[in-house]
């Protein structure tokens, strides 16, 4: 089965711009979660996604949102980006909700910065 | 307010000897705990995981001990190899068949010297 992909891989932007970062799951999954990572603050949950509807929401705010498409995939859009922004953010996908069994697969990531 | 920490960023191991990764959180709620590995220009990848009904789960190499009390987990790599060299993020959950999100912590960064 082929992995979570991720597109595109590397993206610039400038402040106030607006950014849709998309992720295809693996075959047959149906969770999809999206993470922030940046150096001081590590890996940061922003949502999860399950049969085209959002289950779970980290701490962000409203500027960060997200959605599932019948297919399983999943895009997440930032509007009116900041600097603070720039980081890795990871897709992952799971059979079933992520809560359990650690059974999440991660893509490689989207590089995003905000200059 | 991170819940979970990983206050060491980075440890050296020379290859053959154990490394030792620490991890703290803070939620007494926590009864669900992972460990990731994580390769430069890689997503992370599930390591070990342990829920709080044991204080220990071993797969191979790694052990993964938890100490509900302290509220710390550790990860032992016995013999440590070069290829072991990653970042390693600790995450934690309450109540792992809900579908609660992780919490993770910042990671540790081990290089292990040949």
């Amino acid at each position: 089965k082929a992995g979570v992909t991720q597109t595109p891989r590397y993206l610039i932007k400038t402040r106030g711009q607006q950014v849709t970062l998309s992720c295809s799951p693996i075959s047959g999954h149906r969770s999809v979660s999206w993470y922030q990572q940046t150096p001081g603050q590590g890996l940061q949950f922003l949502f999860e996604y399950f049969s085209e509807t959002q289950r779970n929401k980290g701490n962000f705010p409203g500027r960060f949102s997200g959605r599932q498409f019948s297919n399983s995939r999943s895009e997440m859009n930032v509007s009116t980006l900041e600097l603070g922004d720039s980081a890795l953010y990871l897709c992952a996908s799971s059979e079933g909700l992520a809560g359990g069994l650690g059974t999440q697969y991660f893509g490689p990531g989207t590089r995003l910065t905000v200059l | 307010d991170q819940q979970v920490k990983q206050n060491s960023p980075s440890l050296s191991v020379q290859e053959g000897r154990i490394s030792i990764l620490n991890c703290d959180y803070t939620n007494s709620m926590f009864d669900y705990f992972l460990w990731y590995k994580k390769y430069p220009a890689e997503g992370p990848t599930f390591l070990i995981s342990i829920s709080s009904i044991k204080d220990k789960n071993e797969d191979g190499r790694f052990t993964v001990f938890l100490n509900k009390s302290a509220k710390h987990l550790s990860l032992h790599i016995v013999p440590s190899q070069p290829g072991d060299s990653a970042v390693y993020f600790c995450a934690a959950s309450e109540g792992w068949d809900t579908g609660n999100q992780f919490y993770f912590g910042t990671g540790t960064s081990l290089t292990v010297i040949p």
